[in-house]
Parts: structure tokens; C-alpha cells; sequence
């Protein structure tokens, strides 16, 4: 079946430092893999997205690269800023019906 | 931003009251989702429509029911809430089902059942 797992979290970093989110998933077929990211109050927002092995995607900063061979999707950010607080949510889709599967979610705190 | 709405964005209720919960879009897309989110799962799917009238189980619909009168809404229903029903709940549309295509999601209700 389909699963995804994510790092526990909480994660705390300064100002400027490396962010890695680690994202291992299970899957039959050929799913995409998306990272969403969810500020305090708010829904789900999608940030990056990537749709076949070996692809990269990327928005605001964030890269993520699709590793069919490690199952792997981590998330990573070079400079996090205080702006970056938020939950992160890694994803798959699956090959029916469009159902995603979400790993629990690790929240970033950034502190100045 | 995808035009989703959700209705109420936040509600306290009692154990064995009936609660529905309302979501509308304006983008016209077929799919829609509801799901909750709880510490140490994530979000899980509850129910699911491909087109008005058609609608399909999730991973965790005991409890829930959906209806979907147009393409616009899609109302969540729990007959007799619980409070085990304690959650924030999602409302989600795609375009379609294609392995390739993003969900996009609304600002959330947070429900609680006392």
C-alpha cells in the first residue's frame, strides 16, 4: 500500500541555518510527491511538487528532489528565515482516484 | 489561492448533536475532499466526490456522511457527534484525478464535541 513518514519533529533552527526535512514513502506504481506547508490558523498550502523520479522541485527557497531509488522526497532549504515557522506536510499521490497520503507533519519553529 | 471557503470556521458542540459542516468552492472543479487532521496522523481522508451526486469512503468515514447537491458544495454531516469527532476538518478540490494533479485545500473548521 501507500504510506509516507516524516522526521519527528519539533525541529528548532536559527536564523540563516540548514534546514533538511526528512520523507520516506511507500508506494505500488508511479505517485507524485508534493510537500505542503501550513501556518498557524490556516490551511494547507502547497509549496513544491515533483511528478516523476528524478525531478526536482522548488519554490521560495525550498528544494525537494524525487529519489526513486531511496524513496525518498526530503525537503531542504539553505537559509531559513523566522518566516518559514510553519508545519510541513509531505505527500503522495496515489495511482486512483487521486487519493493523497500525508505523513503526521513536522513543525519548524526559527528563532532570530 | 484557490477559491475555497469553509463554514463555520470554528464550532463547539455537544455529544449526540447533529453537525454539518460546509464547503464551497469557485473554481468549477469536479473533485472534492473533506479530511481531518489529528496530532500523529497527519490529515485522513473521510470521504471523497468525483461529480454532484457521487460520492465515495475514505479511510476513516464511521461516523460521517457527505452529500453533494451541486458542483459548488459539499457538506460534511455527522449525524450524532462524538467526541472522538474532536478535529480540525479540511476541505479539499482537484481538477481531476490525474496522478500529477494538486489539491488544494481550505482554510480549515475546527470542531469541538464536549
Amino acid at each position: 500500500g501507500n504510506s509516507v513518514t516524516q522526521m519527528e519533529g519539533p525541529v528548532t533552527l536559527s536564523e540563516e541555518a540548514f534546514l533538511t526535512i526528512n520523507c520516506t514513502y511507500t508506494a505500488t506504481g508511479y505517485p507524485s510527491l508534493f510537500w505542503y506547508v501550513q501556518y498557524p490558523g490556516e490551511g494547507l498550502q502547497l509549496l513544491l511538487k515533483a511528478t516523476k523520479a528524478d525531478d526536482k522541485g522548488s519554490n521560495k527557497g525550498f528544494e525537494a528532489t524525487y529519489r526513486k531509488e531511496t524513496t525518498s522526497f526530503h525537503l531542504e532549504k539553505g537559509s531559513v528565515q523566522v518566516s518559514d515557522s510553519a508545519v510541513y506536510f509531505c505527500a503522495l499521490s496515489g495511482n486512483t482516484g487521486n487519493q493523497f497520503y500525508f505523513g503526521t507533519g513536522t513543525s519548524l519553529t526559527v528563532i532570530p | 489561492d484557490a477559491g475555497i471557503t469553509q463554514s463555520p470556521r470554528h464550532k463547539v458542540t455537544e455529544t449526540g448533536t447533529p453537525v454539518t459542516l460546509r464547503c464551497h468552492q469557485t473554481e468549477n472543479h469536479r473533485y472534492m475532499y473533506w479530511y481531518r487532521q489529528d496530532p500523529g496522523h497527519g490529515l485522513r481522508l473521510i470521504h471523497y466526490s468525483y461529480g454532484v451526486k457521487d460520492t465515495d469512503k475514505g479511510e476513516v468515514s464511521d461516523g460521517y456522511s457527505v452529500s453533494r447537491s451541486k458542483t459548488e458544495d459539499f457538506l460534511l454531516t455527522l449525524e450524532s457527534a462524538t467526541s472522538s469527532q474532536t478535529s480540525v476538518y479540511f476541505c479539499a478540490i482537484s481538477e481531476s484525478t490525474r496522478v500529477t494533479d494538486t489539491q488544494y485545500f481550505g482554510p480549515g473548521t475546527r470542531l469541538t464535541v464536549l
